[in-house]
């Protein structure tokens, strides 16, 4: 069965703090990973991975994927009360092709950072 | 704002009721994705169509349908409404999968 697994569920920091959010993976027909933050309306894209060591970077925010442990990291830098927020990790699993497809969401991690 | 536009922004209904949600995806996206979000579940996956077709399906019930029109908006139909079916409903969109997807605002829906 597939499954995206996030840790941690929840943490807390103040500001200026670096975080690392992990989130790994087993799925069959792996095509990316995505990265997603949802605070108190919908989710807004943060990055999509499809490469094994390639960082992806956003400002204070970061992510690198290791397909080969089958792992993602979300890096946050220096974070801010505006940070707070829960950050969601998707896996696309598909046979490719512009065929079936399925999007497979981790629980999330829950980062509050406190002023 | 992601240009994906959902609509009602927010449902009441009994027990037993159907609800028709809609989504609007983004001008240029052929895909849409219909999703559920409760409390006690989480986000989960419940159907994909792509320029009217449908093409992948996740953890959606008998009691859920869906369909993709020529203009490529998007219902989902929820038939004999339980208290459990109460969750904010995403619908997104990417140009094609496994485009990015963006998400539309959700459609709180609310089951007394």
């Amino acid at each position: 069965e597939d499954k995206v697994v996030q840790s941690p569920l929840s943490l807390v920091v103040h500001e200026g703090d670096t975080v690392t959010l992990n989130c790994s993976y087993e799925v069959t027909n792996f095509r990316s990973l995505l990265w997603y933050k949802q605070e108190k309306k919908a989710p807004t894209f943060l990055f999509m991975l499809t490469s094994s060591g390639i960082e992806k970077k956003s400002g204070r925010l970061s992510s690198i994927l290791d397909k080969k442990e089958l792992f993602s990291i979300l890096n946050i830098t220096a974070t801010q009360t505006g940070d707070s927020a829960i950050y969601l990790c998707a896996v696309e699993a598909g046979r490719g092709g512009g065929a079936t497809n399925k999007l497979i969401f981790g629980t999330g991690t829950l980062l509050a950072v406190q002023p | 704002d992601s240009g994906v536009t959902q609509t009602p922004k927010h449902l009441i209904t009994a027990t037993g009721q159907r609800v028709t949600l809609r989504c609007s995806p983004r001008s240029g996206d052929l895909s849409v994705y219909w999703y559920q979000q409760s409390l006690d579940q989480g986000l989960q996956f419940l159907i994909q169509y792509y320029n009217g077709e449908e093409r992948a399906k996740g953890n959606i019930l008998e009691r859920f349908s869906a369909q993709q029109f020529p203009d490529l908006h998007s219902e989902l139909n929820l038939s004999s409404l339980e208290l459990g079916d109460s969750a904010l409903y995403f619908c997104a969109s990417s140009v094609a999968p496994p485009d990015t997807q963006y998400f539309g605002p959700g459609t709180r829906l609310t089951v007394l």
